[in-house]
C-alpha cells in the first residue's frame, strides 16, 4: 500500500499565483520528500525534510512538515508556466526491514496557465 | 557526465516475450530501484538493490526478474508472466545511509508497449 498521499489530485491555476499540495502518511518517518515529473520523464528531487525539521525553503519552494498529524505541505510561490508538472511525495517509513525504499503518492497534477 | 541512463526509451514486444530493460549508472550509488508507473498512478517499486548480488522484491515483483553482477548496472526482465506488462518504467539509484537520508536519482524511463 502506499504511504504518502497527495491532495488535491489536480490543481490548475494562473503564472503568477502561489500552488500549494498537501501529502498525508500513515506511519513514523525519518523523512520526507517531495519529488517532480514532467510529463513522460522521470523524477526530479526538489526538496528533503527531516522528522525533526518544520519548514524548509529552497527558492521558490517552500515544504512544511507536521508530524503529529502526519501531513505535509509544497508551496510553490509565484508560479510560472514551466511549473507545469506532476508533484509527488515520498516517505521512507521507519520499518526496519524496509531501510533504503521510498514510499511514493500518486502525485498532484498542476498546470499554470500563462 | 554523471547520472542514471535507460534504454530504450521506447519499446515494443508481442504478448508472450521476455524484455530485458537498460539500467546504468555511474553516480556510484549502492542502492538501485525499479518502479512502474502507470497513468495517473504515482509509482510502484518492482524490486530494489542495495548492494551487488543482492536484491529485495518490493510491492509488484511478480513477472519481473531483476539481476545486480556489477554496482553500476540493474537490468529489469518483464517476463511473460507478467499479466499487464505495458507501462513506464523507472529506474533509480541512491546512496544508503543509515540515517535514511537520501534522494533518489531517476533515469528518463522506458516506456514499454505490448500487444
Amino acid at each position: 500500500s502506499q504511504q504518502g498521499e497527495e491532495d488535491p489530485q489536480a490543481l490548475s491555476i494562473q503564472e503568477g499565483e502561489n500552488a500549494t499540495m498537501n501529502c498525508s502518511y500513515k506511519t513514523s518517518i525519518n523523512n520526507l520528500q517531495w519529488y517532480r515529473q514532467n510529463s513522460g520523464r522521470g523524477l526530479v528531487h526538489l526538496i528533503l525534510i527531516r522528522s525533526n525539521e518544520r519548514e524548509k525553503h529552497s527558492g521558490r519552494l517552500r515544504v512544511t512538515l507536521d508530524t503529529s498529524k502526519k501531513s505535509s505541505s509544497l508551496l510553490i510561490t509565484a508560479s510560472r508556466a514551466a511549473d507545469t508538472a506532476s508533484y509527488f511525495c515520498a516517505t521512507d517509513a521507519r520499518r526496519g526491514s524496509t531501510l533504503g525504499r521510498l514510499y511514493f503518492g500518486r502525485g498532484t497534477q498542476l498546470t499554470v496557465w500563462p | 557526465d554523471g547520472g542514471i541512463t535507460q534504454s530504450p526509451k521506447y519499446l515494443f514486444r508481442k504478448e508472450g516475450q521476455n524484455v530485458t530493460l537498460s539500467c546504468e549508472q555511474n553516480l556510484n550509488h549502492d542502492a538501485m530501484y525499479w518502479y512502474r508507473q502507470d497513468p495517473g498512478q504515482g509509482l510502484r517499486l518492482i524490486y530494489y538493490s542495495q548492494i551487488v548480488n543482492d536484491f529485495q522484491k518490493g510491492d509488484i515483483a511478480e513477472g519481473y526478474s531483476v539481476s545486480r553482477e556489477k554496482k553500476e548496472s540493474f537490468p529489469l526482465t518483464v517476463t511473460s508472466a507478467q499479466k499487464n506488462p505495458t507501462a513506464f518504467y523507472l529506474c533509480a539509484s541512491s546512496i544508503i545511509s543509515g540515517t535514511g537520508l537520501y534522494e533518489q536519482y531517476f533515469g528518463p524511463g522506458t516506456r514499454l508497449t505490448v500487444t
